[in-house]
């Protein structure tokens, strides 16, 4: 089966600008997690989804959001960029019931 | 709140050795998973072995494992017969039972030395 996919792999965006992150999870994986790593660092939770309802986000401003489609795929918005948003965004899915997530590649943010 | 503490930046062992990465994490909860995962240059991030707070036996996979002390909040990782593969930052986390939702350690930067 096909890990978790992330598109794209890099992305360069202006302060100001808006960028949409996308997901795929594992194959019959229910549950999907957005976390960011700014480099040098762990990374920190941003939301978790599943059966396309947002069942916790973390300690990031409103102008991140995101959201889950019925295919269980992911969307992560990210509004008016900061040079401070710059990181790798990853995401993650988790099979219903069991505590393990995989993570897919990563997208690599640059905000200039 | 929980919190995840990795105390060792950076370590080097060489080739073949044994190593032992240490955590430590803070919580008033019961019911916990803690994690190893392993982070290489290609930044793709890798789970290692994952123990559930419940089981008092410490989890091993293959020449990884862990030394779980519930009491004193400690989650140690020892790899043995160290391979250059293994270099890589190696990250702690932990999740609560009730939301699954990661909280990570600063991580470790393992280098192994051929």
């Amino acid at each position: 089966d096909a890990g978790v996919t992330q598109s794209p792999t890099h992305l360069i965006k202006t302060r100001g600008q808006q960028v949409t992150l996308r997901c795929s999870p594992i194959s019959g994986h229910k549950s999907v997690s957005w976390y960011q790593q700014v480099l040098g660092q762990g990374p920190q939770f941003i939301f978790q989804y599943y059966e396309k309802e947002e069942r916790g986000r973390g300690n990031f401003p409103d102008r991140f959001s995101a959201r889950q489609f019925p295919n269980y795929s992911s969307e992560l918005n990210v509004n008016a960029l900061l040079l401070g948003d710059s990181a790798l965004y990853l995401c993650a899915s988790r099979h219903r019931g069991r505590p393990e997530q995989y993570f897919g590649p990563g997208t690599r943010l640059t905000v200039t | 709140a929980q919190t995840v503490t990795q105390s060792q930046p950076e370590m080097s062992v060489q080739e073949a050795e044994t190593v032992t990465l240490s955590c430590t994490y803070d919580t008033s909860e019961n019911n916990y998973y803690l994690f190893w995962y392993k982070q290489p240059p290609s930044r793709q991030m890798i789970l290692v072995i994952r123990q559930e707070a419940y089981k008092q036996q410490n989890a091993t996979e293959n020449r990884f494992s862990v030394n779980f002390q519930k009491a004193a909040k400690s989650f140690s990782l020892k790899i043995s017969d160290s391979q250059l593969g293994d270099t890589a930052m190696y990250f702690c986390a932990f999740a609560l039972d009730s939301n699954y939702q990661l909280i990570w350690g600063a991580g470790t930067k393992l280098i192994i030395k051929p």
